[in-house]
């Protein structure tokens, strides 16, 4: 059982180019998030979904796009890196949005020049 | 002030000694959770509890409701139980996640 499949797992990008952090799982969850972990803080959420076709913002969303055209799959798109999306980022997916244990991927480790 | 905070930032331990990581919060709650991320980076749930105490091998963790406060307890620690341990906790306004920074647990041999 696969669980959370995030890639990749380490990623250098220039300021300016865009680029999609792939989540997957294979658990049925309804419930996927995006998450950023930097130096000193908490981890962050960047974006949602409760459901396919259902997305919504977290605390941290500017600068990053999601879409869940199926249940399994939750992208992460960064549309025009910059220096600050200099990051850790996790996927995360559980049963039910409060109440269940999450599941995470392994990290993409991201850094922005 | 942080709205989940944990101590100690960090911690060292001798293999076999009893390890207590504690756990604050400021906000309604209606469950809290216990992570591990080991040195690679990978996180794991350990724990989810809304009351009392939950125990798994050498692990238990406690929760009081009304004093706002989690421990988790590592009985017999174990040097592979170094890691970062994060506490987390679904606030009962939003249903959102807030997480603390993490305890940094070393077990030396």
């Amino acid at each position: 059982n696969a669980g959370v499949t995030q890639t990749p797992k380490f990623q250098v990008l220039k300021t300016g180019q865009s680029m999609t952090l792939q989540c997957a799982q294979d658990m049925n969850h309804e419930y996927m998030s995006w998450y950023r972990q930097d130096p000193g803080m908490g981890l962050r959420l960047i974006h949602y979904s409760v459901g396919a076709g259902i997305t919504d913002q977290g605390e941290v969303p500017n600068g990053y796009n999601v879409s869940r055209s199926t249940t399994e799959d939750f992208p992460l798109r960064l549309l025009s890196a910059a220096p600050s999306q200099t990051s850790v980022y996790f996927c995360a997916s559980s049963r039910e949005w409060v109440g269940s244990p999450l599941h995470f991927g392994n990290g993409t480790r991201l850094t922005v020049t | 002030k942080n709205e989940v905070e944990q101590s100690p930032q960090n911690l060292t331990a001798q293999e076999g000694e009893f390890i207590t990581i504690n756990c604050s919060y400021s906000v309604g709650i209606s469950a809290l959770h216990w992570l591990q991320q080991h040195p690679g980076g990978g996180i794991v749930s350990l724990f989810m509890l809304s009351s009392g105490k939950k125990k798994h091998g050498r692990l238990i963790a406690t929760i009081n409701i009304q004093e706002k406060h989690s421990s988790l307890h590592i009985t017999a620690s174990h040097p592979r139980d170094s890691a970062v341990y994060i506490c987390a906790v679904s606030t009962s306004n939003t249903d959102k996640l807030i997480f603390g920074t993490g305890t940094r647990l070393q077990v030396f041999p």
